[in-house]
Formats: C-alpha cells, structure tokens, sequence
C-alpha cells in the first residue's frame, strides 16, 4: 500500500509570505493529486499531475517521479488561502481509490 | 454543471440505529468512490464502484457497512447498528473513469454523529 506523508502539519504564516508543502510517496504512481479542503469538510480538487509543473494563478505544484515527492507552493499567500492541503495518491497494487496524506493545516495571518 | 451531492449534509443517530447517507455522482460519471475522514485525519478509502459494479469494498471497516449503486448512477452507502466509532464525514467523489490517474470531484459530505 502507498505511505502517503506531509509536512509540515501545521503552517501558520503571514500575509504575503511564499509557502511550499511537501509530499512524499511510497509507491510509484501514475499521477499525484493536491486537494484543499476547508472547514465544513468540501473538498475541491486542485492539481493532478504527472510530471514536471503545473500552475493554477498563485498555485504551483512540482513532483519529482524518480524521488516520489511533490512540492505545493503558494505565491503572495493571502487569509483566503487558510485551508487544510492534502495530497493523494494511488494506493498502488491495482487497487482502487486514492490513499492520503493527513493534510496541512495552514492559516495565514493578515 | 452540478457538481456531486450529498444528503443528508448532518446526521445524527443513537447507537444502534440505521443509517443510510446518499451520494449523487456527476452525471455520467462511471466511477463513483467514497471515503471516511475521521476527525483530524485525511479521507481513508471505503469502497469504489465502476457503474453498477461494486469493484472494490477493501476498506469497509466490518459487515456492518454495506454500499450500493443499482443503476450506475446515485449510490447510497447504508451503516447498520451505528457505533460510537463510526462518527466521521463520510465523502463521495467520482470521476469519469478510474481514480488513479483521474480527477476526483467530491461532494460536501455527510458528517454522521453517533451518540
């Protein structure tokens, strides 16, 4: 089964700051998926990628297949960024589903 | 387009009662997934269906969990003789074909209370 860790677990930052979250897997994967869940439990999917880089406004994530690590970084953070970040990935073993990390809690302070 | 729905978005049930939550994919959606997340924790997988068919039950946690999806489109996911212990957000997601490397669209959530 894919071991799916994260770090930080808890990030406090102020405005404005750069902030990168890091993830690293067990098993290789075909894609890798960074989710944002605030509090009241929606989940919004954010980035699934495979390779290289990928960027979504001030959002950038980076995986690294030969390391099985990926990196999520967030330009110019602002309070709205303030969410929990989870990355996830196959569990591997053609079995179903995603396996995930345990999430950052993040908050920026204005 | 809707998005994935959920309902009830709160439920709460003594210990012992009958739950029984449901999840309305995207339309068109083959794969339909869902998950537990207990409090603090990340989602752990439940079970995964391809249309009709329930592919995957690994993750139930005992025979007391017991999902179904008999027309390949809403699927309700049924908890007998609740226990304390099953108190979580329950998630559904789905995705046009299998998750490994799909997008998953999530719903909102049930968040079950056992008392």
């Amino acid at each position: 089964k894919n071991e799916v860790e994260q770090s930080p677990q808890n990030l406090t930052a102020q405005e404005g700051e750069f902030i990168t979250i890091n993830c690293s897997y067990s098993v290789g994967i075909s894609a890798l998926h960074w989710l944002q869940q605030h509090p009241g439990g929606g989940i919004v999917s954010l980035f699934m990628l495979s390779s290289g880089k990928k960027k979504h406004g001030r959002l950038i994530a980076t995986i690294n297949i030969q390391e099985k690590h990926s990196s999520l970084h967030i330009t110019a953070s602002h309070p709205r960024d303030s969410a929990v970040y989870i990355c996830a990935a196959p569990p591997g073993g053609g079995a179903d589903g995603l396996t995930f990390g345990k999430g950052t809690h993040l908050i920026i302070q204005p | 387009g809707a998005g994935v729905s959920q309902s009830p978005r709160y439920k709460v049930a003594k210990r012992g009662q009958d739950v029984a939550l449901r999840c309305d994919p995207i339309s068109g959606h083959v794969s339909l997934f869902w998950y537990q997340q207990a409090l603090g924790q990340g989602p752990e997988f439940l079970t995964y269906f391809q249309n009709e068919a329930q592919l995957d039950k690994s993750g139930l946690p005992s025979d007391r969990f017991f999902a179904e999806r008999p027309e390949g489109s809403v699927s309700t996911l049924k908890i007998q003789r609740t226990q304390q212990e099953d108190s979580a957000v329950y998630l559904c997601a789905s995705s046009r074909r299998r998750a490994g490397d799909n997008e998953q669209f999530f719903g909102p959530g049930t968040r079950l209370t056992v008392l």
